[in-house]
């Protein structure tokens, strides 16, 4: 079974340019998540989606981070305009239900210079 | 609010020895599931082992096994006969039975020496 796939594995960009993250999650997982994890922390999450609707995003900093599933598969996890404090480790993660089958991407290391 | 703590931030171990990596948390729920997660330089997030929180009694899976102090609110794992492809980074974490998403800590740097 492939798992979830995620790109690029690395990007960097000057502040205030913009980055866009995919996601495909292993197949037939209607449940997909996007964490961040900044240097010396564990992961949080920002957005959770249900096939192609948002379940959770109240953790998302809206002004500059957007996030859309549009057929229920994969997804693009986008920043306009990058921060400085935005570098960090973007890792997707897929279940099928809950928590059966919870698994995460090797992520997107993003530095912003 | 739900909370991880990992109070050592690196520790080291020489092959074939035994090391237990500590973690507390807080939560105000009853059901939950608590985790380990293993992050190699890979920076994939891989399962080593999951303890349901209605369950006194401890799981174990292989090497690995967990001290689960539910009214502590604790959950340690040891590592029996470390091995070198151990080396990585060590996250505890929750997830609430109502909830969706993950709770981690700090992480553990954990080494083993050969």
């Amino acid at each position: 079974e492939a798992g979830v796939a995620q790109s690029p594995r690395y990007k960097i960009i000057e502040k205030r340019q913009s980055v866009a993250f995919w996601c495909n999650p292993i197949s037939g997982h209607a449940t997909l998540y996007w964490y961040q994890q900044i240097l010396g922390q564990g992961p949080k999450l920002l957005i959770q989606f249900q096939n192609n609707g948002v379940v959770d995003d109240s953790q998302l900093p809206k002004d500059r981070f957007s996030a859309e599933r549009l057929k229920g598969v994969d997804s693009t996890l986008k920043i306009q305009p990058a921060k400085l404090e935005d570098s960090a480790v973007y890792l997707c993660a897929s279940s099928l239900q809950g928590l059966s089958g919870y698994t995460f991407g090797s992520g997107t290391r993003l530095t912003v210079v | 609010a739900q909370t991880v703590t990992q109070s050592q931030p690196e520790m080291s171990v020489q092959e074939a020895e035994t090391v237990t990596l500590s973690c507390t948390y807080d939560t105000s729920e009853n059901n939950y599931y608590l985790f380990w997660y293993k992050q190699p330089p890979s920076r994939q997030m891989i399962l080593v082992i999951r303890q349901e929180a209605y369950k006194q009694q401890n799981a174990t899976e292989n090497r690995f096994s967990v001290n689960f102090q539910k009214a502590a609110k604790s959950f340690s794992l040891k590592i029996s006969d470390s091995q070198l492809g151990d080396t990585a980074m060590y996250f505890c974490a929750f997830i609430l039975n109502t909830g969706n998403q993950f709770y981690f800590g700090t992480g553990t740097s954990l080494t083993v020496i050969p």
